[in-house]
This record gives C-alpha cells, structure tokens and sequence, in this order.
C-alpha cells in the first residue's frame, strides 16, 4: 500500500537560514509526489508536483524538492526562509489508480524565527 | 475562477442536530474529495467522487455521514445527528482528471 511518511512533527529555522522539510514515500509503480502548505486558518495551496524528468522540481514561493529514487525521498528546501514561511507543510502521494486520489503525510510545521 | 468555495466557513451547532456543508468545485474539474482535519488525526480522506458518482466511501466514519453529488458544480457533505466528536476541519478539493488537487478554506465545525 502507498504511504507518505513526514518523520519530522516541526522544523525549526532562523530567517535567512536553508530549511529542508523530509518527506519519505512507499509505492509499489512509478510516484507521483506532491508538496502542500497550509496557513492558519485557511485550505491547503499547492506548491509543487513530481511527476517525471528532473529530479530538482522548483515550486511557488522560491520552495523546491529533490526526487530521489534510490532514497524514496522528496524532501522539501528553500534556500533562504523567511519568517512568512512559517506554516504546516504536507507531502502527498497520489494514489496508483490515477485517479487523482492523494495520501498526504501527517504534515510538518515549519516556524522560522527572525 | 473563484477556486474551491466552501460554506459555511464557520459552523456551531448542538449535538443530536444535522449540519450540512456545501461545496462548489472549480468549473470543469471531474474529481472532488472531502477531507476532514483534526489535531488528532491529522488530514483523513473521507469520501471521492468522479464525474459526479461516488467512487470511495471507505472513509466516512459511520453512517451518519452522508454525501452527495447531484451536479457537476454542487457537493454537499451531511452528519446527522452530529456528535462532539466531529468536531473538524472539512475540506473540500477539486482536480481534473490526475493533476494537482485544488482546496477550499475550509469549513470548522464544532459541536457542542
């Protein structure tokens, strides 16, 4: 069975600081791999896909992720955060029968200090 | 587009009484998800459809919950009678075909 695995409850980061938010998957076909962000009180916003070719996909908001293969990993990074980054990041797996259907992670939440 | 709409925004009722929630999914999308979030549980997956027909329901948790579909651009999720326990986030999603899921704000409900 698909599963997506966020092993991190809360990532803590200085501004200006990289952050990398980690995302482990399970699927037994090729991953399609999605990153969301939730702000207080509002739904989830979509800020990146793997789907196919390279393995570094950039995102809205200068947010980026690195598909690995042979580490089942898709972690999320940013080079410099910014204290509006903070909120509750969820990596998503989209279910083998394409239907669209997505399995997130338990969600991570991120909190950059100035 | 206007995206996902959700209402009510904010829903307070007293236990035993039926609350509903609507949704309009982004014009021309053929998939639309209910998802219910709570601090506890995290982001769970209640209830799909395709085309307007009802493809998983494995995660409604009791028959007291009840969707439907009955158009293209109209979805509404039913708990009758509510419990405190319900107490939630719903969110509502729309794709279309396999692409990325749009999401609603959100409606919190709480039952007191």
């Amino acid at each position: 069975a698909q599963s997506v695995a966020q092993p991190e409850d809360q990532v803590n980061v200085a501004e200006g600081n990289p952050l990398t938010v980690k995302c482990t998957y399970s699927v037994s076909g090729n991953p399609y791999l999605f990153w969301y962000v939730q702000y207080p009180n509002r739904g989830l916003q979509f800020l990146l896909k793997y789907i196919t070719g390279d393995n570094l996909v950039k995102g809205s908001y200068g947010f980026e992720a690195e598909f690995n293969k042979s580490q089942t990993s898709f972690h999320l990074k940013k080079p410099s955060a910014l204290v509006s980054d903070s909120a509750l990041y969820f990596c998503a797996v989209r279910d083998e029968g394409n239907t669209g259907k997505l399995i997130f992670g338990q969600g991570t939440t991120l909190q950059v200090k100035p | 587009d206007a995206g996902v709409i959700q209402s009510p925004r904010h829903e307070v009722t007293e236990m035993g009484q039926e609350v509903t929630l609507r949704c309009k999914p982004i014009s021309g999308h053929d998939y639309l998800f209910w998802y219910r979030q709570t601090m506890m549980r995290g982001l769970e997956l209640l209830i799909y459809f395709n085309n307007n027909v009802p493809i998983d329901d494995s995660g409604m948790p009791e028959d007291r919950f009840s969707a439907k579909m009955p158009n293209a651009s109209f979805s509404t999720l039913k708990i009758q009678p509510s419990e405190p326990r319900d107490s939630a986030v719903y969110f509502c999603a729309s794709n279309l075909r396999s692409r990325q899921a749009f999401f609603g704000q959100g409606t919190r409900l709480t039952v007191v």
